[in-house]
Formats: C-alpha cells, structure tokens, sequence
C-alpha cells in the first residue's frame, strides 16, 4: 500500500476486556515495529518482527500483550483482559530491513482507551 | 541492545534563536541514526537520518545532525527557530531492531 495502516483508529473499550489492534505495513517491508505512546511520553518499543519472526519479545509489558505477523505482511497487536494503564496510542512502523539504511515509516496510529 | 538517551524533556527557545536538541546513543555495533518530529496531533516523521556517508546530516526545515563518535552522540540543530518548529522530536538508534528516545518537546516563543 501507499503507507503503513493502522486500525481501528480509536478504540474505547471496557476493562477487562480483550482488544485486537491491526497494522498493514508497506508492501515489502520485512521489518515492522509495535511502540506505545502514552501520553507525554515517548516511545516504548513493545515488539520488532523480521518477517513473520520476533527476535525479541522482551518489550511487551506482560503476558496480556502478544503479537504475531502473518505471511510477512499483516500483524496484531492483542490485549487481553484490558486494565486502565493500557490506556495510550499504539504506533506501528515497517522498514526495509534488507536496505538497513531506511528509515521506519509510521502509521496513524490507534489510540486506545480503556474505561 | 540499543539505546537512546535525549537530554531534556522540554526545551524552550525565542523565535530566530538556535535550536539544540541533544541525543546520546548506545549500540554494540555502528548505528543507523535518525531524527523524528512529531506536530500536535499528526503521526511522526522522518527529519534526518545518519546512515555513515557524512557525518554532518542535513535534513528538512532547515534543521541538521552531526554525528560524533567519539562522544557517541547525534545532536539536532538549526540556526534560526521558527514558530513552526514547535513540536515533539525524537532520536532514534537502528542497529539489532529500531529503539527511541523518550523526545524532547520544543516550544518557540514569540
């Protein structure tokens, strides 16, 4: 596609409950990224895949966060049992890690609230 | 693994003054080095990127990098702060995965 797409946008949700968070990366991207947002602050980086793998899965906060990247294009970002302090805008970016020299591109993000 | 420190949560500057905004890195291996901004509520964007052809970085808006290191650093300049400039910037390292600073927000006084 044109740009990394992310979504929904905005997703308002009840505490305790499980949320699924979208991000189409550019096409032909092999790397993509999932950071966190919260507000005022800066970027907390939750999750890197090189294809469908995650070399390093130590940046998700907890248990409740998992992620995973199908067919080298598509992934989500899942949180189950929702608390208040996930509350935030989850960034996705991709690169083309094979030209380690490019930089990431952003989506729009999805700002998440948890109520 | 990477990392980033940006010295200064917030920094305030009067409209035509120099801008700098102060970046440290850490990586075990020679980094990819890139500078975000991010405009009140609009997405992040590429400023400038250090990727080892020159060590002095022009990037848009007037704004530059130059990378040292030997003081592991990658600090952002621009001669002449303009209202416009005011935003949320962000340093990044790329070297094992992509890894940022917590920004620096940047407030242009009239």
């Amino acid at each position: 596609g044109a740009g990394v797409s992310q979504s929904p946008s905005n997703k308002v949700t009840e505490k305790g409950k499980d949320v699924e968070l979208r991000c189409d990366p550019i096409s032909g991207h092999t790397a993509l990224y999932w950071y966190r947002q919260s507000l005022g602050q800066g970027l907390e980086f939750l999750i890197y895949f090189q294809g469908n793998s995650a070399p390093d899965k130590s940046g998700l906060p907890s248990d409740r966060f998992s992620a995973e990247r199908t067919g080298g294009s598509v992934s989500t970002l899942t949180i189950q049992r929702t608390q208040q302090e996930d509350s935030a805008v989850y960034l996705c970016a991709s690169s083309d890690r094979d030209r380690e020299t490019t930089e990431a591109f952003f989506g729009q993000g999805t700002r998440l609230t948890v109520v | 693994a990477q990392s980033v420190t940006q010295l200064g949560s917030h920094v305030s500057v009067s409209e035509g003054a120099l801008v700098l905004l102060r970046c440290n890195y850490s990586s075990s291996v020679p980094p990819y080095l890139f500078w975000y901004v991010q405009y009140p509520n609009q997405g992040l964007q590429l400023l400038l990127k250090y990727t080892s052809a020159a060590t002095l970085v022009k990037g848009i808006n007037g704004f530059e990098a130059e990378f040292k290191k030997s003081e592991t650093s990658f600090h952002l300049t621009k001669p002449s702060a303009h209202m416009s400039d005011a935003a949320e910037y962000f340093c990044a390292v790329s070297a094992a995965d992509m890894r940022f600073g917590a920004g620096t927000r940047l407030t242009v006084k009239p």
